[in-house]
């Protein structure tokens, strides 16, 4: 089945700057990528999500990437704020749609 | 508010014992999904209904079981707890078929002592 692994585990950053989380998945069958955040003890929201015929999608501050060759995909925050301090989980659909596959999740803490 | 609905919302049970959760989708969401994430953990599949029909299955516990009923709603049920089964519990939903959003309930947080 599929598989997806999240790098790093944990970022800090300094307000105002970059931060970049990287997924790889294991089934290049898959076709969906959503990226959700959650903040402690709340329920995961969706952010953005990219569809395997799409290379790159851009909202606001946020971006996300698709590799299929490379089965990887990362999400970009440019601008950091203290607000974007959250767990953020990214995941694959994989064929079929009936298991979305979560990575384990990146800790991003902004310094203000 | 996502529309999801997931109740109770806190529950403390003994060791051995069992509990139902209960979810209600969003309006007109046909899948039903069960997540389990342990403190500072994932979010670990269960398993997935679609229509009242099991679809998918995960690192379901076979202590554990679910359903979904004819109105959609769904159960899961745990029994025969163990401290390690503390743990908050995410039911989602989605309209079902390849790449729909899925929209998670508030959770249902539960502690076995």
């Amino acid at each position: 089945g599929e598989n997806v692994e999240q790098h790093p585990s944990t970022l800090s950053v300094q307000e105002g700057d970059s931060a970049v989380i990287k997924c790889t998945y294991s089934d290049s069958a898959s076709n969906y990528f959503p990226w959700y955040k959650q903040e402690l003890g709340k329920r995961p929201q969706l952010i953005i999500d990219i569809r395997s015929n799409v290379g790159e999608k851009k909202d606001q501050r946020i971006a996300v990437t698709l590799n299929k060759t490379a089965k990887h995909f990362s999400l970009h925050i440019t601008e950091t704020q203290p607000e974007d301090s959250a767990v953020y989980f990214c995941a694959a659909r994989e064929t079929g749609g009936f298991k979305t596959i979560f990575g384990a999740g990146t800790r991003l803490f902004v310094k203000a | 508010d996502s529309g999801v609905t997931q109740t109770p919302k806190h529950l403390i049970t003994a060791t051995g014992q069992r509990v139902t959760l209960r979810c209600s989708p969003r309006s007109g969401d046909l899948s039903v999904y069960w997540y389990q994430q342990s403190l500072d953990q994932g979010l670990q599949f269960l398993i997935q209904y679609y229509n009242g029909e099991e679809r998918a299955k995960g690192n379901i516990l076979e202590r554990f079981s679910a359903q979904q009923f004819p109105d959609l709603h769904s159960e899961l049920n745990l029994s025969s707890l163990e401290l390690g089964d503390s743990a908050l519990y995410f039911c989602a939903s989605t309209e079902g078929g390849s790449g729909n959003t899925i929209y998670f309930g508030e959770g249902s947080w539960l502690t076995v002592v």
